[in-house]
């Protein structure tokens, strides 16, 4: 079992609308999440962070963390083609290692 | 503006060369990352360094090699390129601390005839 999941996709919405995209995790010891958006090509930009359980919100995106149930989210409000991209999520260890683990990001595409 | 920078973006080279993936940050990080990534694909961590001096392999085994001589700077060498070497290469530099993230690079796309 993969520590971060996230399904591949690709999540279609139509333009203006709400995207959710999601990610469990499986190592309860998981302190924070970050979310990147990739554009094909390019390299992976950080967009959001969360490290509370709740809600975070910055501008159209809203990130929201269940640590009882290990589960991310990141909402997309007002969807745009432009934000047609893999979005990847990511949770970042304690200890040593304190390594970023990626999940294998869903690609979502806004339809105008 | 970008922090982190690689060089070169793109490159074609025979099998066999040698070759060098620069990658240097001025934001005094002092972990520093290289990720291989095929087109469509999930990323794989290949080497990591948590300071000057300090390298450890990833996740996925690479016929690569780095160097952390210098805190800003963190090359990847290919001492014979091969085709299967063929991918983006993707740099990235932390700082430490639980609520930070990755600042990646623009990356070098590899291409080995």
């Amino acid at each position: 079992q993969k520590e971060v999941e996230q399904n591949s996709g690709p999540l279609s919405v139509p333009e203006g609308a709400i995207a959710s995209l999601n990610c469990t995790y499986s190592d309860r010891g998981s302190q924070s999440f970050f979310w990147y958006r990739q554009y094909s090509g390019k390299s992976p930009e950080l967009i959001m962070s969360i490290y509370s359980n709740g809600d975070k919100e910055d501008g159209r995106f809203t990130a929201q963390l269940n640590k009882a149930s290990q589960y991310v989210s990141l909402l997309i409000r007002d969807s745009q083609p432009s934000d047609s991209a893999t979005y990847l999520c990511a949770g970042r260890y304690g200890g040593a290692t304190n390594k970023l683990i990626f999940g294998t990001g869903t690609l979502l595409a806004v339809q105008p | 503006e970008a922090d982190i920078y690689q060089t070169p973006r793109y490159l074609v080279i025979g099998t066999g060369k040698k070759i060098t993936l620069e990658c240097s940050q001025t934001m005094g990080h002092d972990k520093m990352y290289w990720y291989q990534q095929d087109p469509g694909m999930e990323l794989h961590l290949i080497h990591y360094s948590y300071g000057v001096n300090s390298t450890e392999k990833g996740d996925l085994s690479s016929e690569s090699t780095v160097s952390r001589i210098r805190t800003e700077h963190f090359p990847l060498t290919l001492e014979s390129a091969r085709p299967s070497h063929t991918s983006q290469y993707l740099c990235a530099s932390s700082v430490g601390g639980q609520t930070y993230g990755y600042t990646f690079g623009s990356g070098t796309r590899l291409t080995v005839v």
